[in-house]
């Protein structure tokens, strides 16, 4: 059982609408990272975290942004949804150190109509 | 730029026949290798991870990798094939600096037909 929840699974949302996708651990991981996949596409990083009120832009551009206020929470915003935002998007996390994996979240589905 | 080439993009095998996915990463400093599995619907699961030592690594499920430093080559195996494994298999190389971001691969979707 993965202890990273993104909220919500699944979003249909009409063209212009600002929306939050939410992403928590519980496991006090300091890096916390979100990946961008399309579908049969491989998976790109957007923004990552160092730890709280760090944040990082990713390999791939994009038109969100994130904050990571507390250490449990990275939540991504979009200010003005477009259709090339439909996508699924990933949040992982991983402690500190060399020798470490990662832990997924089960993503959210982003359809922008 | 670092990258990750999975060079088998769709597989299709009938069960019990063995398995081979190939992976290549171009990074030449240290590097954390690992393999991942999504099946259909489901979040990605790590299968195995090398971090060190014995280059022969065994994951979940009877898969295991081979890291072979002088080829960047990280390939998974699987001697006998279940119709459950039918799912997408994704390559990955963490960046040894302080993100450890990983790179991953365009993917390996895998069809096994019973």
């Amino acid at each position: 059982e993965a202890d990273i929840y993104q909220t919500p699974r699944y979003l249909v949302i009409g063209t212009g609408k600002k929306i939050t996708l939410e992403c928590s651990q519980t496991m006090g991981h300091d890096k916390m990272y979100w990946y961008q996949q399309d579908p049969g596409m491989e998976l790109h990083l957007i923004h990552y975290s160092y730890g709280v009120n760090s944040t990082e832009k990713g390999d791939l551009s994009s038109e969100s942004t994130v904050s990571r206020i507390r250490t449990e929470h990275f939540p991504l915003t979009l200010e003005s949804a477009r259709p090339s935002h439909t996508s699924q998007y990933l949040c992982a996390s991983r402690p500190n150190g060399r020798d470490y994996g990662y832990t997924f979240g089960s993503g959210t589905r982003l359809t922008v109509v | 730029a670092q990258s990750v080439s999975q060079h088998n993009h769709h597989v299709i095998l009938s069960e019990a026949a063995s398995l081979e996915l190939g992976c290549n990463y171009s990074y030449g400093g240290t590097v954390n290798l690992f393999w991942y599995v999504q099946y259909p619907g489901q979040h990605l699961q790590l299968l195995l991870k090398y971090f060190s030592g014995d280059p022969l690594v065994k994951g979940i499920k009877g898969f295991e990798a081979e890291f072979i430093k002088s080829k960047f080559s990280f390939n998974l195996r699987k001697p006998s094939v279940q119709w459950s494994d039918t799912a997408e298999y994704f390559c990955a190389v963490s960046v040894m600096d302080s993100s450890y971001k990983l790179i991953f691969g365009s993917g390996t979707r895998l069809l096994v037909r019973p």
